[in-house]
């Protein structure tokens, strides 16, 4: 079945500085999804990526899709702390979305 | 629009019990399904359905069971509680099952003890 992985698992920043999370899959992806998990709440849909090398920004978010479609990466430029959270990858696969791990991302003020 | 709506928000069973969690969308979305969501391993797919009258086995299946009679409601019953069963459960909706985002519900606390 289709793996998707994600790194790091864990990341610490101090607020301002940058952070970046990658999803790397097996196999050539159609797309790729971005979700954001706040604690103790639900995912939220970020953003969809369905070509190649493309590069899409939500204000501090950067997200880009690999040229050969099996991975992308989240970049958050001067993190705040609102930014807390658990980040997730999801891939269509058969008739269902599998997610990566996650990254959860911590900011200290 | 209320969106996923599950209930109830937190559960504590006693192993061998069994139960029925709630999911209900007002988006008139055909794709449903039920997560869990245990420390560490992300997100994994129990049940799915395309459509009203359809379902379908996920990653974890077992100790689980769905149904779909109707294309707003989608419940996942537990058939006897195990203490493995202990996890947030989500139910997501999407409009179609390609290429369409997610929308999650808010989840479920289950406990077994």
């Amino acid at each position: 079945g289709q793996q998707v992985m994600q790194i790091p698992q864990y990341q610490h920043v101090q607020e301002g500085e940058d952070f970046t999370t990658y999803c790397n899959s097996s196999t050539t992806l159609s797309n790729i999804q971005w979700y954001k998990q706040r604690p103790g709440g639900h995912p939220v849909f970020l953003i969809q990526l369905v070509k190649s090398g493309e590069v899409k920004k939500q204000k501090r978010l950067t997200f880009q899709f690999g040229e050969a479609k099996k991975n992308s990466s989240l970049h958050i430029t001067a993190t705040q702390t609102t930014d807390v959270g658990t980040y997730f990858c999801a891939v269509y696969y058969g008739q269902n979305f599998v997610f990566g791990p996650g990254t959860r991302l911590s900011v200290l003020p | 629009n209320a969106g996923v709506t599950q209930t109830p928000k937190f559960q504590v069973l006693k192993t061998g019990q069994s139960m029925t969690l709630q999911c209900a969308q007002d988006m008139n979305h055909e794709y449903m399904s039920w997560y869990r969501q245990d420390p560490g391993m992300g997100l994994r797919l129990i049940h799915y359905s395309v459509g009203a009258g359809i379902t379908d086995q996920g990653e974890v299946p077992n100790g689980y069971n769905v149904s779909r009679s109707t294309t707003e409601d989608f419940p996942l019953r537990l058939l006897s509680a195990a203490p493995s069963q202990t996890s947030v459960y989500f139910c997501a909706s999407s409009r179609t099952e390609v290429n369409e985002k997610l929308f999650f519900g808010s989840g479920t606390q289950l406990s077994v003890l």
